[in-house]
């Protein structure tokens, strides 16, 4: 049964547009949320985190919100550029204070079109 | 500064066959988790090592065992492979701090298995 969902497997977004990539998780343990990007040939990069005791993060052009109550949450990309076109994982975790594994999403691959 | 450094980059062995897979952490990371990553899905957290020792284990059988050296680099053993081992095994180090969960990937080993 997976834990943390990405029901999109793509998207596709013009140049200067916002991305949005939707991610649920099911597991109301979890109190750590991660984004990473991957490129092909090349292992997933750490984008950006939230903790369940917040509801929104923001990173520059990247920001992540959680609905805790939806057991939801997602990546806004604003303004979305052709470099952005990627593979983008959900990963939660769930050990509070501690260095837990990760459990991810299939991921969402992003084309961002010029 | 070096990232996550895997070895080798794509192997291809028999069923039935050991391998062995090799991976050095970023500079300064004592942590180290290994994942599976198979076509279409997610990285699958297989185990974690810090102070040479296994901190924790995913759901995976016996026949995946590690080792963590004292500069902090590991090794991942598959024994007695099977078809389904086919897949980009990734490394991720970290540096134990509490709720620090940001793991550093490497590029990943390509194992196929014929």
């Amino acid at each position: 049964d997976q834990q943390v969902k990405q029901n999109s497997p793509s998207l596709s977004v013009q140049e200067g547009r916002i991305s949005i990539l939707n991610c649920d998780y099911t597991n109301s343990m979890f109190d750590y949320f991660l984004w990473y990007k991957k490129y092909p040939a090349e292992g997933p990069t750490f984008l950006i985190s939230i903790s369940s005791i917040k509801d929104k993060n923001e990173d520059g052009r990247f920001t992540v919100f959680l609905n805790k109550s939806a057991k939801h949450l997602s990546l806004h990309i604003v303004p979305s550029q052709p470099g952005d076109s990627a593979v983008y994982f959900c990963a939660a975790s769930g050990l509070r204070g501690s260095q837990g594994n990760l459990i991810f999403g299939k991921g969402t691959k992003l084309s961002v079109k010029p | 500064d070096a990232g996550v450094t895997q070895s080798p980059t794509h192997l291809i062995k028999t069923r039935g066959q050991q391998v062995t897979l090799r991976c050095s952490p970023k500079s300064g990371h004592d942590t180290v988790s290994w994942y599976q990553q198979a076509l279409g899905q997610g990285p699958q957290f297989i185990f974690q090592y810090y102070e040479e020792e296994e901190r924790q284990r995913g759901n995976f059988p016996d026949r995946f065992s590690g080792h963590q050296f004292p500069n902090y680099s590991s090794e991942l053993n598959v024994n007695a492979l099977l078809l389904g081992d086919s897949a980009l095994y990734l490394c991720a180090s970290s540096f134990d701090l509490l709720a620090l969960n940001e793991q550093f990937f490497g590029p990943g080993t390509r194992l196929t298995v014929l």
